[in-house]
């Protein structure tokens, strides 16, 4: 079954104390982006990465570190959290190329509270 | 900047009626726009895609239309149902940095 799998789905940490979600997934996108969203301001995308070792900055990606080492794997480094960083994570993988149909696919979510 | 954007943040119909739901970009011109629902506290769902050379795509109650002179995408549900209400974003496609709308919320009243 084609999936993106983020874990933890629930963290709640303090203030100051690194934290990685990590997104894997199964279908060999090249293209991975993490989105966080919050209320009234919808997705909002942290970082992307369109290959192996590439990767970009999205809209908002102040506090926030990605890697791309291998092809399935895309996890989201808080090296110092902050309460403004208490929101609800997604993972996403999309089908790239030519004649592709693009569609992103998501995983279930990560909500995350910093005290 | 680029950016999509959804007018209505929420949007409330009786069922049976039309819902219909509007996004526009503006600052690029994408290749395809694409629509997807999301559930409270779950990832979005790719519902459609529409090609800039394509005026209309349909799936079963689901209409789309792509206006690149409005630079805008209208997404109906025909027939609605409680069920149908949701969360509907819309996405621009180009290279790189992938953008969403903000959504607009879907309820559907008995």
């Amino acid at each position: 079954e084609a999936q993106v799998t983020q874990n933890p789905r629930y963290l709640i940490t303090v203030t100051g104390k690194k934290l990685t979600v990590t997104c894997s997934q199964n279908m060999n996108h090249e293209y991975m982006s993490w989105y966080r969203q919050d209320p009234g301001l919808g997705l909002r995308q942290i970082y992307y990465s369109m290959n192996v070792e590439v990767t970009d900055k999205g809209d908002v990606p102040e506090g926030y570190k990605v890697s791309r080492k291998e092809k399935r794997n895309f996890p989201l480094i808080l090296e110092s959290p902050s309460p403004n960083q208490t929101s609800l994570y997604f993972c996403a993988s999309v089908t790239t190329g030519q004649g592709a149909n693009t569609e992103a696919f998501f995983g279930q979510g990560t909500r995350l509270t910093v005290v | 900047s680029q950016k999509i954007e959804q007018n209505s943040e929420a949007l409330n119909i009786q069922e049976g009626k039309t819902a219909t739901l509007t996004c526009n970009y503006t600052n690029y011109s994408p290749a395809y726009l694409q629509w997807y629902r999301q559930d409270p506290g779950r990832g979005p769902v790719f519902l459609l895609l529409i090609r800039e050379n394509e005026k209309e795509k349909r799936k079963e109650r689901l209409k789309v239309t792509f206006d690149t002179t409005l630079k805008q995408s209208l997404f109906h549900i025909t027939a609605s149902q409680p069920a149908d209400s949701a969360t509907y974003l819309c996405r621009g496609g180009s290279q790189g940095n992938l953008i969403f709308g903000k959504g607009t919320k879907l309820s559907v009243k008995p």
